[in-house]
C-alpha cells in the first residue's frame, strides 16, 4: 500500500539521549517534511526537503537535524533530547512541482522525553 | 509572516445538525488556504483547498469552505454531520512554498 511509514510508533527516551525518528515514503514524492504536534499549538514545521540532497529549516528547527540522502527516506535526529521535545512527530511528503501544499502525512511517532 | 487562528478549540454538535468551524488568517501577501482533518490516532489528510477562483470550495465528505478576503476568513461548513466526522480539523495557510502554517486545531465532537 502506497504511503508514508514512520518508526517507531512511540518511544520513551531519557533526557540527553540521541534519537532518530525514521520516515519512508513510496510515492516518489520529491518533497518531505517533519512537523511536531503539540496541544493548543497545532502542527509546526521543523525541517523540510524540496528534493534529495537539500534540506531547509522550518519554524522550530533548534535541537533537530535531518538528512535526505535519497528520495524515499527523511530521518529526523534529536542529538541530545530534552523534555520540551516531548511531542507527536509527523512526517509528510508532497510533489513539489505539482502542488507542494497538498501534503500526505504518516501516522506519527509519539515521543516522550523524561 | 502569516498566522492562523481557529476560534473554537472544541465544537460539540448533535448528529445530522449543521456545523461551522471558524478560521481567520493574517498575511500581508496573497495566500493559499487549506483545511486538513485528523481522525483519531491517524495522520492528517487534506479536506479541501482554496488556490484561486470561486470563493466557495467543495471538499471530500460533504464539507465546503468559503474564502472571504475582506474578513480574512476561511470557515468550514457541513450541512449535516455524521458520527464519523468526529475528528480534529486544522486550518492552514501557505504562500505556495510548501511551508504550511497551521492553526491550533478544532475538535469536532458529534454526538448521537
Amino acid at each position: 500500500i502506497a504511503g508514508i511509514t514512520q518508526a517507531p510508533t512511540s518511544q520513551i527516551l531519557a533526557a540527553g539521549r540521541r534519537m532518530t525518528l525514521r520516515c519512508t515514503q513510496d510515492m516518489r514524492h520529491n518533497a518531505m517534511y517533519w512537523y511536531r504536534q503539540d496541544l493548543g499549538l497545532g502542527l509546526r514545521l521543523i525541517h523540510y526537503s524540496n528534493t534529495a540532497g537539500t534540506t531547509g529549516k522550518g519554524e522550530v528547527p533548534d535541537g533537530y537535524s535531518v538528512s535526505r540522502a535519497n528520495t524515499d527516506d527523511f530521518p529526523l535526529t534529536l542529538a541530545s533530547a530534552v523534555p520540551s521535545q516531548t511531542s507527536v512527530y509527523f512526517c509528510a511528503s508532497s510533489e513539489w512541482d505539482r502542488d507542494p501544499n497538498e501534503q500526505f502525512f504518516g501516522p506519527g511517532t509519539r515521543l516522550t522525553v523524561l | 509572516a502569516q498566522s492562523v487562528t481557529q476560534l473554537d478549540s472544541q465544537v460539540p454538535v448533535f448528529e445530522e445538525a449543521p456545523v461551522e468551524l471558524r478560521c481567520n488568517y493574517s498575511s500581508s501577501v496573497s495566500v493559499y488556504l487549506f483545511w486538513y482533518v485528523q481522525y483519531p490516532n491517524q495522520g492528517l489528510q487534506l479536506l479541501l483547498k482554496y488556490l484561486s477562483g470561486s470563493t466557495l470550495v467543495k471538499g471530500i465528505n460533504g464539507f465546503e469552505a468559503e474564502f472571504n478576503k475582506s474578513q480574512t476568513s476561511f470557515h468550514l461548513r457541513k450541512p449535516s454531520v455524521h458520527i464519523s466526522d468526529t475528528a480534529e480539523y486544522f486550518c492552514a495557510v501557505s504562500i505556495n512554498t510548501g511551508k504550511l502554517i497551521f492553526g491550533q486545531g478544532t475538535t469536532l465532537q458529534v454526538k448521537p
